[in-house]
């Protein structure tokens, strides 16, 4: 595989589960980013991690809880979430300091 | 408070027209992207404009970049249905190479 994968590409969950959010880059890259869209609103920065080390905590609530295990993986662990919280996670990588992020195609997630 | 404004955020064209869309941005920043997202894809990148007068072109899209004004713009030529998209621009902010802000997107919509 190549670039930038996610899994799943959607997911429905109620208020009260525990759920996870995978990305994988096969880029080589040193830096990764958790960005949530929603409709009519701007991409929002989430997290960025750089070699592992959390360096960008964009005031999100703890019910997001990020996990970056190596410059390859990064997770996005959700619990307690609530309705608005739906919306499109997309997860990017690139080299930290570089110039161009490159995206996945997202998790469509579904707050019920 | 950082702001980057797209505009129009609707655009719908007819094949064979020149259009383009404008990105204002509120900080000193000059490094200024533009990306390109298919429905239910990831975001592509199209364009890095790393200084002031900076143009780029790839086939019929072309990118340039003030930063004097704080303004990009994203040109058209000869519009074709392909080019249907959503297209967002993002520029560096925080004074940090990696942490982009974006503004809301332009969805364009070529008609035959």
């Amino acid at each position: 595989e190549t670039g930038v994968t996610q899994t799943p590409r959607h997911l429905v969950m109620g208020m009260t589960n525990k759920k996870s959010l995978k990305c994988e880059q096969h880029l080589g890259h040193n830096a990764m980013y958790w960005y949530k869209q929603s409709a009519k609103k701007p991409l929002e920065l989430m997290f960025v991690y750089n070699f592992k080390e959390q360096t960008e905590n964009n005031s999100v609530p703890s019910r997001f809880s990020p996990e970056c295990p190596n410059s390859s993986h990064l997770f996005l662990h959700l619990h307690t979430l609530q309705p608005e919280d739906s919306a499109l996670y997309l997860c990017a990588s690139s080299q930290f300091g570089g110039n161009i992020q490159y995206f996945g195609a997202g998790t469509r997630l579904s707050v019920l | 408070e950082l702001k980057v404004e797209q505009n129009p955020l609707f655009l719908s064209m007819q094949e064979g027209k020149n259009y383009t869309i404008y990105c204002n941005y509120s900080t000193t920043s000059d490094r200024l992207y533009w990306y390109r997202q298919d429905p239910g894809k990831s975001l592509e990148s199209l364009f890095v404009l790393l200084s002031n007068g900076a143009v780029k072109q790839e086939g019929r899209l072309m990118a340039s970049l003030d930063t004097k004004a704080r303004l990009s713009t994203l040109h058209i030529t000869a519009a074709v249905h392909d080019l249907s998209a959503t297209y967002f621009c993002a520029e560096n902010s925080g004074g940090s190479n990696y942490k982009l802000t974006f503004g809301k997107g332009t969805l364009l919509t070529v008609n035959p």
